[in-house]
């Protein structure tokens, strides 16, 4: 997982607090996106960039913001968590369009009280 | 929508090559099929990619249907650290979509 670097790797919240999830990689991807994976669930896709000032929803959007400022930093903000937000989240990145691939971090762990 | 189907879980002797299947009926012409695995928790790794054609690299091979409705991941020599869930993946040029995956318990 060369390159996507997320933070924090384990957070703690309170229902209604917010938080921003952080993620940024150094391989200079076009392609940036975020993914949460339910316990013996695969992973769905919340939102996407596909470059600077470009975002665009997944499957789950509801509950999540992104911003892409820069090419590097793809943060996604929990605006109020719910404990339906307690899950796995992965940030990937990669060449954008088909036939590239997309290189996953190495996850950041949420619960919500 | 589901875009891939695959068998929740296989078993495969160490040294013996894994086939694992995967059904995607409804995939476009120019959209491409991925295999990832996750070992634990981890962030998925890629394996391998296609499109029409089978594809052979490092860790594994693909083979594709003709009618690209189907596709077989093929570790050859499968070992211990490659038990994992693997994910059969068709891209929709900006979305990937992960299935349920298979897990695959390679044993001793």
């Amino acid at each position: 997982n060369a390159g996507v670097t997320q933070t924090p790797k384990f957070q703690v919240l309170k229902t209604g607090q917010s938080m921003t999830l952080q993620c940024a990689q150094d391989m200079n991807h076009e392609y940036m996106s975020w993914y949460r994976q339910d316990p013996g669930m695969g992973l769905r896709l919340i939102h996407y960039s596909v470059g600077a000032g470009i975002t665009d929803q997944g499957e789950v959007p509801n509950g999540y913001n992104v911003s892409r400022s820069t090419t590097e930093d793809f943060p996604l903000r929990l605006l109020s968590a719910a404990p339906s937000q307690t899950s796995v989240y992965f940030c990937a990145s990669g060449g954008s369009g088909s036939g590239n691939t997309i290189y996953f971090g190495e996850g950041s762990w949420l619960t919500v009280v | 929508d589901a875009k891939t189907t695959q068998p929740p879980s296989m078993d495969c002797a160490e040294g013996r090559a894994a086939n694992l299947p995967c059904n995607h009926s409804t995939i476009s012409g120019n959209e491409y099929v991925y295999w990832y695995r996750q070992i634990h928790s981890q962030g998925p790794q890629y394996i391998i990619h296609g499109l029409k054609n089978n594809e052979t690299n490092e860790m594994a091979s693909l083979i594709i249907t003709e009618d690209r409705k189907s596709s077989t991941l093929i570790l050859p020599h499968a070992t211990l650290r490659d038990t994992a869930v693997y994910y059969c993946i068709v891209y929709t040029g900006n979305q990937f979509y992960f299935g349920t995956g298979t897990s695959l318990t390679v044993i001793p």
